[in-house]
């Protein structure tokens, strides 16, 4: 059966300091990957989607970037936190258009 | 464009009470719509979905929702509420053919009294 990871689960940053969140799919292949945002009292924003390799579609501008450097990895990074990308971040991936979501990925940056 | 609509951001009932979490959209092509819910610090689990023929769909845990053409709404009902589904539920609609991205509501909590 397929699963979604994430991790880490918590993580704690200072601002300027480098972020790299990572998601792995499992018993699927080639499968559309996002990733979302969701921040206090304002639900779930789409930051990023995939459909393969090497191919990343960014919804919002922002601080934040996304590689898929394998057909199941996917990888939100940055390069500089700040005090704004604190939240929930939450990785998916799709199959007929029903989204299944990773454990989440809570960012404090401080 | 495509969006979604949730009216009422938190939402409280009493155990035992009808639960109603109502939710609009709007879209440009046939839609697919959606309910998730999401319990403290997880991820989103699918409640239930509406993509073609009957529009009452039942999902999990005793929800159901009804796709209403005319109205443009996907309201997720409950007979009879639990504490256990006290969470934040959220709609969302698929803004195209081939699903690459949905479109979320901004969240409804549910508060269950006893």
């Amino acid at each position: 059966s397929q699963t979604i990871h994430q991790w880490p689960a918590t993580l704690v940053q200072p601002v300027g300091s480098p972020l790299s969140l990572e998601c792995t799919v499992e018993g699927t292949s080639n499968p559309n990957l996002y990733w979302y945002r969701q921040a206090a009292g304002r639900g779930l924003q789409l930051l990023f989607y995939s459909v393969g390799i090497g191919q990343i579609s960014s919804e919002v501008p922002q601080n934040l970037s996304a590689s898929r450097p394998q057909d199941r990895q996917f990888i939100l990074s940055s390069k500089k936190l700040l005090l704004s990308d604190s939240g929930f971040y939450l990785c998916a991936w799709t199959v007929s258009r029903e989204l299944f979501f990773g454990e989440g990925s809570r960012l404090t940056v401080l | 464009a495509q969006s979604v609509t949730q009216l009422g951001s938190h939402v409280s009932v009493s155990e035992g009470a009808l639960v109603l979490l109502r939710c609009n959209y709007s879209s440009s092509v046939p839609p697919y719509l959606f309910w998730y819910v999401q319990y403290p610090n997880q991820g989103l689990q699918l409640l239930l979905k509406y993509t073609t023929g009957a529009t009452l769909v039942k999902g999990i845990n005793g929800f159901e929702a009804e796709f209403k053409k005319s109205e443009t709404s996907f309201h997720l009902t409950k007979p009879s509420a639990h504490m256990s589904d006290a969470a934040e539920y959220f709609c969302a609609v698929s803004l195209n053919q081939a699903g690459t991205a949905l479109i979320f509501g901004k969240g409804t909590t549910l508060s269950v009294s006893s």
